[in-house]
């Protein structure tokens, strides 16, 4: 059953535009969030996170918006450069002693010159 | 610092078959993970630990086995090989305790892509 979930499999946005990114998900214990980017053949790499107290973190062109009310998330890049074309995964945890992700099937973005 | 490194980065099995993906990481990081990603899905969680010596199943363990004897090193067994286990497998690591880092903040390998025919 996936917990996460991105509805959008890709995003193709131009440069210096903004992108955004849209994660939901439906388990209500799940109290921090993440993003993580994937450069192909690479693992992911952790881009941005936010707790459940806030309603938003924000760091450089990158801002996570979280919306507990409607169980969403979503991700800003602005402005997009050819570099954040890649593959994005939400993840989400419950507060516990084992810091599991449960993660969303991914986003890919293409930023056209 | 490396990070996380992870053998072999390529493979390809016959069924039956068995063998190990190695992990080992060089951040003194206490909890390890593995995943496997299939095409057009996310991550899911095979096998965990948070510690040397303490591992617990993650949402798909069948078919796998995996040991924890030192902090750095975390491999995952793979026996009796079948083609439901062709994915690409990431090992991944993060630390909770003082020195501030987020232990939710998880650190990935490169991965190793397994195919099984």
């Amino acid at each position: 059953d996936q917990q996460v979930k991105q509805n959008s499999p890709s995003l193709s946005v131009q440069e210096g535009r903004i992108s955004i990114l849209n994660c939901d998900y439906t388990n209500s214990m799940f109290d921090y969030f993440l993003w993580y980017k994937k450069y192909p053949a690479e693992g992911p790499t952790f881009l941005i996170s936010i707790s459940s107290i806030k309603d938003k973190n924000e760091d450089g062109r990158f801002t996570v918006f979280l919306n507990k009310s409607a169980k969403h998330l979503s991700l800003h890049i602005v402005p997009s450069q050819p570099g954040d074309s890649a593959v994005y995964f939400c993840a989400a945890s419950k507060w516990s002693n084992d810091y599991k992700l449960s993660f969303g099937a991914g986003t890919t973005v293409t930023v056209r010159a | 610092n490396a990070g996380v490194t992870q053998t072999p980065k390529f493979r390809i099995l016959k069924i039956g078959q068995s063998m190990t993906l190695q992990c080992t990481q060089d951040m003194n990081h206490n909890y390890m993970y593995w995943y496997r990603q299939d095409p057009g899905m996310g991550l899911k969680l095979i096998y965990y630990s948070v510690g040397a010596g303490i591992t617990d199943k993650g949402e798909v363990p069948n078919g796998y086995n995996v040991s924890r004897s030192t902090t750095e090193d975390f491999p995952l067994r793979l026996e009796l090989a079948a083609p439901s286990q062709t994915s690409v497998y990431f090992c991944a690591s993060s630390y909770s305790g003082t020195g501030g880092l987020n232990p939710y903040e998880q650190y990935f390998g490169p991965g190793t892509r397994l195919t099984v025919t």
